[in-house]
């Protein structure tokens, strides 16, 4: 039974450009969510995406875009890149949108991503 | 969301119970309190969750108090494998990440 895969591993970009992150759910798994993690921070919530839908979404400004797929998956996409975003990002996924109830999430190992 | 503070750093030695506390006073009735923990360059893994009755599973005991305005982790005999930073985290709509408590077992 597959887990919460993410790719790529590891990616540089250099200001001003555009990423995109992929995530596979965990199998079963319907929502999906996104955080950012800085150096030595806790990670911080991006987005849920729910039925190909934006569900809920954290303090992040619109350059932070998401999509969900029909088969669950999803891409996280940032623009305009800036050094701030320096960070692990990481996928978490769930069964049905109501995430933080009985439900825990499961992550992936994330993506870590370098602006320079 | 409710917050939450810990600790933020903690030794156990090898072989012991590892006790970490959170505090969460501000706490809602339908809220759970889910810990998880991440070792270094991996993703947060899923350790143990409760609404108010203390929970045991493979991996850990969560005590939660009667007014549910704290908790406490116990992994019942550490390993240098338990090192990792342990976040407690309280749920409503999102998971809140806080700084956690970083866990250092000691041989």
């Amino acid at each position: 039974d597959a887990g919460v895969t993410q790719s790529p591993t590891h990616l540089i970009k250099t200001r001003g450009q555009q990423v995109t992150l992929r995530c596979s759910p965990k199998s079963g798994h319907d929502t999906v969510s996104w955080y950012q993690q800085a150096l030595g921070q806790g990670p911080q919530f991006i987005f849920q995406y729910y039925e190909e839908e934006e569900r809920q979404r954290g303090n992040f400004p619109d350059r932070f875009s998401g999509h969900q797929f029909p088969n669950y998956s999803s891409e996280l996409n940032v623009n305009a890149l800036l050094l701030g975003d320096s960070a692990l990002y990481l996928c978490a996924s769930s069964k049905g949108p109501r995430t933080g109830r009985n439900q825990p999430q499961h992550f992936g190992d994330g993506t870590r991503l370098s602006i320079l | 969301d409710a917050k939450t503070t810990q600790p933020p750093s903690m030794d156990c030695a090898e072989g012991r119970a590892a006790n970490l506390p959170c505090n969460h006073s501000t706490i809602s009735g339908n809220e759970y309190v889910y810990w998880y923990r991440q070792i270094h360059s991996q993703g947060p893994q899923y350790i143990i969750h409760g609404l108010k009755n203390n929970e045991t599973n493979e991996m850990a005991s969560l005590i939660i108090t009667e007014d549910r305005k704290s908790s406490t982790l116990i992994l019942p005999h550490a390993t240098l494998r338990d090192t990792a930073v342990y976040y407690c985290i309280i749920t409503g709509n999102q998971f809140y990440f806080g700084t956690g408590t970083s866990l250092t077992v000691i041989p």
